[in-house]
């Protein structure tokens, strides 16, 4: 089946440091990829997406590349500020070839600490 | 506005009480989708329906679960017979499949059970 293995938090960074969060997948077929933020007290937001090979998403100064010869979608960001601060989560769909309509699979997700 | 609504934020309920949560989805979207998600984990997928047929069951949705939306918009999760493993927060949301769209999908803001 479908999976999303993510790097573990918490990740804590000073404030303009570079950021990686690792993603990696599982998948059948060509999925879509996504990243999803959830702020303190907010629902899941999607933060960016790509839906084929070598597709750059990029939203708010994060990025994130498709790459199908490694199965990955790591998240970048060059400078982060303090109100990045938040839990983010790779995820997938398959289009609905295991089911489910496009349902989305999650990685267990990464938290992040931007300090001062 | 017009994003996903779900209602209530917060339940607290005893071992054994059945719970209703409602989901609204956004007014357009012909896709509903539940999913749970518990403490330190990524939202799991639980149904989906389209319009008003639900089209698909996750296995981790036992028969004490059941969702409806009877007219395809709004939508139900009802949980009879809570047990302490049901707690969790319960997360909806909605998407436009159609023809050549990403499909993406729009959360709200959570239910978070506990049951006592």
């Amino acid at each position: 089946g479908n999976s999303v293995t993510q790097m573990e938090g918490p990740v804590t960074l000073s404030e303009e440091a570079f950021l990686t969060i690792n993603c990696t997948y599982t998948a059948t077929g060509y999925p879509s990829l996504f990243w999803y933020v959830q702020y303190p007290g907010e629902g899941l937001q999607l933060l960016l997406k790509a839906t084929k090979a070598d597709d750059k998403g990029s939203n708010k100064g994060f990025e994130a590349t498709y790459r199908k010869e490694t199965t990955s979608f790591h998240l970048e960001k060059g400078s982060v500020q303090v109100s990045d601060s938040a839990v983010y989560f790779c995820a997938l769909s398959d289009g609905g070839l295991t089911g489910g309509g496009n349902k989305l699979t999650f990685g267990t997700g990464t938290q992040l600490k931007v300090e001062l | 506005d017009t994003g996903v609504s779900q209602d209530p934020r917060h339940k607290i309920t005893k071992r054994g009480q059945n719970v209703t949560f409602r989901c609204d989805p956004i007014s357009e979207h012909n896709r509903l989708y539940w999913y749970r998600q518990t403490l330190g984990q990524g939202p799991e997928f639980l149904t989906y329906f389209q319009n008003e047929a639900q089209l698909e069951k996750s296995r981790l949705l036992s028969d004490r679960f059941s969702a409806e939306r009877p007219k395809g918009s709004f939508s139900t999760l009802e949980i009879q017979r809570t047990e302490q493993g049901d707690s969790a927060m319960y997360l909806c949301a909605s998407s436009l499949a159609a023809t050549g769209r990403n499909n993406e999908q729009f959360f709200g803001p959570g239910t978070r059970l506990t049951v006592l």
